[in-house]
């Protein structure tokens, strides 16, 4: 079974503080990604990365920064929190197909609040 | 550009009913990759299916069936004598080949709730 697991369920931080938020999956997928989820909205893609220290921007990305120092593991970064970043952020992973898409599987997601 | 679209924001039932749930895509590539996921309380995404573009047939899983039509650009969701525990949103999701990593342009979700 893929495992895509998230640091946190919920987190609360103040606006202006550097929020990480973590991602680690165990299948040796090659692509991660993080989406934001709002209500009305649906999933944006922020952020994805295809490989280590290798990052695309998606749909969405200021505001936002990422790492991937590791396979397993793909980072989103709020370098200064603000309001309107408050929501449910969601990563998930998938092998690089040759070509293909291949299915995403997603992490049970962390909500985030800024005050 | 991609899109999706899901017009029915929220849909009640009873238990046992039929539900359909729609989806509606837009692109431009000939190749494309079309997937639902579910969305229970809890709030993790799970995979139900992927289809891609060049495969119309027809899919059916149990009480869930799914209909392919390229020529309407849609990718249906069918689920028969629906269950409490179908209660979800339900997320349309496409992709398009593009050789590597590609995320996914999501719907905006149908909220599916069934009524014992």
């Amino acid at each position: 079974d893929v495992k895509v697991t998230q640091s946190s369920r919920y987190l609360v931080k103040r606006t202006g503080e550097k929020v990480f938020l973590e991602c680690v999956q165990d299948m040796d997928h090659e692509n991660m990604f993080w989406y934001r989820q709002d209500p009305g909205l649906g999933l944006r893609l922020i952020y994805f990365s295809y490989d280590v220290k290798m990052k695309e921007k998606g749909d969405i990305p200021e505001g936002y920064s990422v790492s991937r120092e590791k396979k397993e593991r793909f980072s989103l970064i709020l370098e200064s929190a603000s309001t309107n970043q408050t929501s449910m952020y969601l990563c998930a992973s998938s092998f690089l197909a040759g070509g293909n898409t291949d299915t995403q599987y997603f992490g049970p997601g962390t909500r985030l609040t800024v005050l | 550009a991609q899109k999706v679209t899901q017009a029915q924001t929220e849909i009640s039932v009873v238990e046992k009913e039929d539900v359909t749930l729609d989806c509606v895509y837009e692109t431009r590539d000939t190749t494309y990759y079309l997937f639902w996921y579910k969305q229970p309380p809890s709030g993790e995404l799970v995979f139900l299916i992927r289809r891609n573009s060049f495969d119309e047939q027809n899919e059916i899983s149990g009480r869930y069936s799914w209909n392919f039509q390229k020529s309407t650009s849609s990718f249906n969701f069918t689920i028969t004598a629906s269950q409490v525990v179908d209660s979800a949103v339900y997320f349309c999701a496409l992709s398009e080949s593009g050789g590597g990593a590609d995320g996914l342009t999501f719907g905006k979700g149908t909220h599916l709730i069934i009524q014992p």
